[in-house]
């Protein structure tokens, strides 16, 4: 079975703070790496997508990913309430056709 | 763009019924991926098709489920006979690969409950 582990959380920071979220995969193969947010009661939505080593920045996002460590993060930085919500980290192996393997989430709470 | 199509939204059944869900993809896709989630399990996939064509079916859980995918609009998931483990919710997403995309968009699901 091809892992993907994340801490479930809740992971709770306070608006305008920096949010660390982390994400382990098991499977050296996988090439690409996705971070999606997730409403209650909603459907994934992708935010962030990364391929190399190093890190992506988006906006207030950023992506981090560390292949020889198998270690996948991402930084929300000022925080806001609206960013309250699941956070799926996704792993898709080599020729998958971007079939993805999910983690169970990290649920973050940005409090006032 | 209407996005990807679920229907139904939610769905009550008991146990040892035909359940049918089916899903519109964002039309031109050519990607299109049956994804379950529960709260023990997260989100797992199921099966995906390019093309039309199965191509991973290895998720699916066990011969009662199965799916089919006649033209390149339209797919559904079957669960025949239904029992109350297949409570969750079934997701369906699709993907352009043509313009070297990888984001994978989401339909609003289908809430499945069997009693």
């Amino acid at each position: 079975q091809k892992e993907v582990e994340q801490n479930s959380g809740p992971l709770s920071v306070p608006e305008g703070a920096i949010a660390s979220l982390n994400c382990t995969y098991s499977d050296r193969g996988s090439q690409s790496f996705f971070w999606y947010r997730q409403y209650s009661g909603k459907s994934p939505e992708l935010i962030m997508s990364i391929y190399s080593n190093g890190d992506k920045e988006d906006g207030r996002f950023t992506a981090q990913l560390n292949k020889a460590s198998q270690y996948v993060s991402l930084l929300i930085r000022d925080s806001q309430p609206s960013d309250s919500a699941t956070y799926l980290c996704a792993v898709a192996p080599l020729h998958s056709g971007y079939a993805l393997n999910f983690g169970k989430g990290t649920s973050l709470l940005v409090t006032p | 763009d209407a996005g990807v199509i679920q229907s139904p939204r939610h769905e009550v059944t008991e146990m040892g019924q035909e359940v049918t869900l089916r899903c519109k993809p964002i039309s031109g896709h050519d990607y299109l991926f049956w994804y379950r989630q529960t709260m023990m399990r997260g989100l797992e996939l199921l099966i995906y098709f390019n093309n039309n064509v199965p191509i991973d079916d290895s998720g699916m859980p066990e011969d009662r489920f199965s799916a089919k995918m006649p033209n390149a609009s339209f797919s559904t998931l079957k669960i025949q006979p239904s029992e109350p483990r297949d409570s969750a919710v079934y997701f369906c997403a699709s993907r352009n690969s043509g313009r070297g995309g990888d984001t994978q968009y989401f339909g609003p699901g289908t809430r499945l409950t069997v009693l």
